[in-house]
């Protein structure tokens, strides 16, 4: 079946401008993550959907950072007034119903701030 | 500081050699999760071990976990050079919501 799916694969902005990034989980998973990776880094958490319930966002590192699912299924990421240490690798998961099981990565979108 | 520490953080071995990568972490947690990512981009999930496992395999992949040391192992036997990539364990707090991964290991794995 598909995977997780993530566009753009590659953006490039100008300092000061958003962005929305977009993931789609894998069809009937209730939970959904996003992560952010710098170069040669691990991951980093940024947000935690789960079912109906509040999301965790104690990951998020600024006000400049907002994400959002609708629906329960596809989510967006919004950056506002880009910066040029967002740039990035930010990561999409989804998994069956929590962190109790195993993630399904998308193949991420390279974010470049310039 | 990162929940998971990966140890070593470079690993370069021969074609059919065994590579044994290890990870520590610092509280109780509710399961461990080994993945893999090539190229810098989508991770691959492994294995998932959770806290009253102490073993798991998975074709040529073998996971051990110490929970009194917290600390765990990946085993890759007979590796190939399709594995060369860099590897994560990522952990589940016990009250936690959140996966934390550490830094990674980077294997190269040389035909």
């Amino acid at each position: 079946g598909a995977g997780v799916s993530q566009s753009p694969s590659n953006k490039v902005t100008e300092k000061g401008k958003d962005v929305e990034l977009r993931c789609d989980p894998i069809s009937g998973h209730t939970a959904l993550y996003w992560y952010r990776q710098s170069l040669g880094q691990g991951l980093e958490f940024l947000i935690y959907f789960q079912g109906n319930s509040a999301p965790d966002k104690s990951g998020l590192p600024s006000d400049r950072f907002s994400a959002e699912r609708t629906g329960g299924s596809v989510s967006t990421l919004t950056i506002q007034r880009t910066q040029q240490e967002d740039s990035a690798v930010y990561l999409c998961a989804s998994s069956v119903r929590d962190t109790a099981y195993e993630q399904y990565f998308g193949p991420g979108t390279r974010l470049t701030v310039t | 500081s990162q929940q998971g520490e990966e140890d070593p953080q470079a690993l370069s071995i021969q074609e059919g050699e065994n590579a044994t990568m290890n990870c520590s972490y610092k509280t109780s947690i509710n399961n461990l999760q080994w993945y893999r990512q090539n190229s810098g981009r989508g991770l691959v999930h492994l294995i998932l071990i959770r806290s009253n496992e102490r073993e798991k395999h998975s074709g040529r992949l073998r996971v051990t976990l110490d929970t009194s040391k917290k600390s765990s192992s990946l085993l890759i036997t007979a590796s190939r050079a399709a594995d060369t990539a860099s590897y994560f364990c990522a952990t589940v707090k016990t009250s936690g919501s959140r996966l934390t991964f550490g830094e990674g290991t980077q294997l190269t794995v040389n035909p």
